[in-house]
C-alpha cells in the first residue's frame, strides 16, 4: 500500500520568513495530493491541493509543488504570520483512499 | 452550511466494551471515511463508505466496522476495546471530486 514520508518532524521560522515542508510517496497510482493544517482540539482543515496532471499551484501565500517522477510534493508558505503555526499534514490518494505523512509541527516566531 | 459534524465530543470506555461514534457529512457530500489519529501521528485510514456500503478499507482489524445510512451519515463501530484503540476519530467527507473536508473529531480513552 501507500507509504508517505514527511520532513521535518518540526520547523520554527522567524515572522516574515519562508517555510518549506517536503513530502515522497510510493504509490505512482497516487493521483491527488492535499495539504491539511490541524490546529489544536481541532480536525484537519483542507489548505491547498494538487493533482497528478498539475505540477504547481499556488494560493496567495501558500504553493505546492508535484514531482511525479521522483514522487515528491512540497509546501512552500511565505510571508509566514504566527497565525500559522499549526502542524501541517501532507496526503496522497488513489481513488479515495488517503494516506498521510506523520505531520509537521510548524512554529511561527513573532 | 454546517460542516461535517460528529458526535459525542468525547468519550471514556473500559477495555472490553464497545462503542458507537456517529458522523454527518457535509451538505451534498456522499462519501464517508473514518481515520484513527493517534497522539503525534497523522490520521490513519479505516474504511470509506459510499452508497452504504464499505468500499476500501485500510489496515484495521475486523474489530472496527461501520455503517452508512440513506441520509450518507455514517456510524464507526468498535467492539472489545483495547487500551491501543485511544486516540481521535476522524471523520470525512467528500462528492465526487477529491477534496475531502474532516470533522472535528471524537477523543475516546480507554481504560
Amino acid at each position: 500500500g501507500e507509504n508517505v514520508e514527511q520532513h521535518p518532524s518540526t520547523l520554527s521560522v522567524q515572522e516574515g520568513d519562508s517555510a518549506v515542508i517536503k513530502c515522497t510517496y510510493s504509490d505512482s497510482a497516487s493521483n491527488y495530493f492535499p495539504w491539511y493544517k490541524q490546529e489544536l482540539g481541532k480536525g484537519p482543515q483542507l489548505i491547498i491541493d494538487i493533482r497528478s496532471n498539475v505540477g504547481e499551484k499556488k494560493d496567495q501565500r501558500i504553493a505546492v509543488t508535484l514531482n511525479k517522477t521522483a514522487k515528491h510534493f512540497s509546501l512552500h508558505i511565505t510571508e509566514t504570520q504566527p497565525e500559522d503555526s499549526a502542524v501541517y499534514f501532507c496526503a496522497a490518494s488513489v481513488w479515495g483512499d488517503m494516506r498521510f505523512g506523520a505531520g509537521t509541527r510548524l512554529t511561527v516566531k513573532p | 452550511d454546517a460542516g461535517v459534524t460528529q458526535s459525542p465530543t468525547h468519550l471514556i470506555k473500559t477495555r472490553g466494551q464497545q462503542v458507537t461514534l456517529r458522523c454527518s457529512p457535509k451538505s451534498g457530500h456522499d462519501t464517508v471515511s473514518w481515520y484513527q489519529q493517534a497522539l503525534g501521528q497523522g490520521p490513519q485510514f479505516i474504511f470509506q463508505y459510499y452508497e452504504e456500503e464499505e468500499r476500501q478499507r485500510g489496515n484495521f482489524p475486523d474489530r472496527f466496522s461501520g455503517h452508512q445510512f440513506p441520509n450518507y451519515s455514517s456510524e464507526l463501530n468498535v467492539n472489545a476495546l483495547l487500551l491501543g484503540d485511544s486516540a481521535l476519530y476522524l471523520c470525512a467527507s467528500r462528492d465526487r471530486v477529491d477534496e475531502q473536508y474532516f470533522g472535528p473529531g471524537t477523543r475516546l480513552t480507554v481504560t
